[in-house]
């Protein structure tokens, strides 16, 4: 069966420190893709990334970069030098041939000023 | 940009009350669903349509009912509200093949009083 997992609920960091974000996922297909979301205060799930499950290379897109591992079967995102903008919750998410999408329980990051 | 908008982002309804959230989606997006957020159990579907006057079923239908008559619209009904139906809606779309990003409106918070 599909799962994803989110191990930290919340998270706190003061800005301009690193911060990743755990994510790591189930599935019995060969074929698959995982997704990052971002939710601000404001409640619009945000779309942050894609990723096939034949692509392992890592990504950067500025501040963001994403580690995909399929050996262990995880998705992290990375936040460098963290704003009070990024505080937000984020989701994890898994899509499979015929099934819908499943979502983390989602971590909170707090950045502090 | 896909813009999905919900046409509430408060309600307040009462107990019994038959009550109709809509979600309108402007990218032609054969695609549409209904998630409820609750706090540590992530999004999870309720219903989706893949085509006009279409509907299935998703992870927990119980207590709703939905509505696509034209291909932008997907209305989400609960056909007699119930405290336990106290929650974030939120409604996405997305094109028609499988592995597409979800887009998301800005969320209907739901009380049932």
């Amino acid at each position: 069966a599909q799962k994803v997992t989110q191990a930290q609920t919340e998270i706190s960091v003061v800005e301009k420190e690193d911060v990743t974000l755990d994510c790591v996922y189930e599935t019995r297909d060969t074929t698959y893709y995982l997704f990052w979301y971002k939710q601000p205060p404001s409640g619009e799930l945000v779309f942050l990334i894609r990723r096939n499950s034949f692509d392992e290379q890592n990504e950067i897109s500025g501040r963001y970069s994403w580690n995909f591992q399929k050996s262990t079967s995880s998705f992290n995102f990375t936040i460098t030098a963290s704003q009070v903008v990024d505080s937000a919750v984020y989701f994890c998410a898994l899509k499979d041939y015929g099934q819908n999408f499943v979502f983390g329980p989602g971590t909170r990051l707090s950045v502090l000023p | 940009d896909v813009k999905v908008t919900q046409s509430s982002r408060y309600l307040v309804k009462r107990t019994g009350e038959k009550v109709f959230l809509e979600c309108v989606q402007d990218m032609d997006h054969e695609n549409m669903f209904w998630y409820r957020q609750d706090p540590g159990l992530g999004l999870r579907l309720i219903y989706f349509s893949y085509d006009v006057k279409m509907k299935e079923k998703g992870d927990i239908p119980e207590g709703y009912s939905v509505s696509r008559e034209k291909k932008e619209r997907f209305s989400l009904i609960l056909e007699s509200a119930s405290t336990n139906q106290t929650s974030m809606y939120l409604c996405a779309s997305s094109l028609g093949s499988t592995f597409e990003p979800q887009h998301f409106g800005d969320g209907t918070r739901l009380s049932i009083l």
